[in-house]
């Protein structure tokens, strides 16, 4: 089975600041990952994605995130915040019979 | 030129009734799904078909029923509303585990 944790439901960060947003995963098969992004009252989009290359991805916006196996993690960070990147973001595992599972979200403020 | 498009948008109905929203991708994907969102933006893998046959069928009351005419299009139909049933839908696709899913913009249902 596979699964994904996002530890805080809302992160709160000052313009310019990092943001480090949490997900941890679990398993049967080795796992391809996704971050996706939600601005309000639109679709998700793709952020950036693991499937098995680099462990370190970088993807939209400045976003990047890292692989590591031993801590079962791919969180997702970002040098510098912008007010544009309030939003719901999402992590996502890819599992077997081709289904993804979402977590629970992060819901990312900017604060001035 | 629209990759993954939901029809409509909103919709408004009342308890009890029979409603269908369509989903259509040009992507030339094997699988799609349908998703829902609650209002704590928690998404719910719902269906995917796979070459119009199905991989996938969560926890969903048999009030819902997906239908796929062909692998372009995965339309949800919904019998019998309840309050319950409100929730944003997202169709999505995808062509492997390792792909990302591409997301339509969403079915705002509101059951009153």
């Amino acid at each position: 089975a596979q699964s994904v944790t996002q530890l805080g439901s809302h992160v709160s960060v000052s313009e310019g600041a990092l943001v480090l947003l949490r997900c941890n995963y679990s398993s049967s098969v080795p796992p391809y990952l996704f971050w996706y992004v939600q601005y309000p009252n639109q679709g998700l989009q793709l952020l950036l994605k693991y499937t098995s290359a680099a462990t370190l991805v970088k993807g939209i916006n400045g976003f990047e995130a890292e692989f590591k196996k031993s801590e079962t993690s791919f969180h997702l960070t970002k040098p510098s915040a912008h007010m544009s990147d309030a939003a719901e973001y999402f992590c996502a595992v890819s599992g077997t019979g081709n289904q993804f599972y979402f977590g629970t979200g992060t819901s990312l403020t900017v604060i001035p | 030129d629209t990759a993954v498009s939901q029809t409509p948008k909103y919709l408004v109905t009342q308890m009890g009734n029979d409603k269908s929203i369509k989903c259509e991708q040009n992507l030339g994907h094997d699988t799609m799904y349908w998703y829902k969102q609650d209002s704590k933006k928690f998404l719910k893998i719902m269906f995917s078909y796979n070459n119009k046959e199905l991989i996938i069928n969560e926890t969903v009351p048999n009030r819902f029923s997906p239908k796929s005419p062909d692998k372009a299009h995965l339309n949800l139909h919904i019998n019998s509303l309840e309050l319950g049933d409100s929730a944003v839908y997202f169709c999505a696709s995808n062509s492997g585990r390792d792909t990302e899913a591409f997301f339509g913009q969403g079915t705002r249902l509101t059951v009153v």
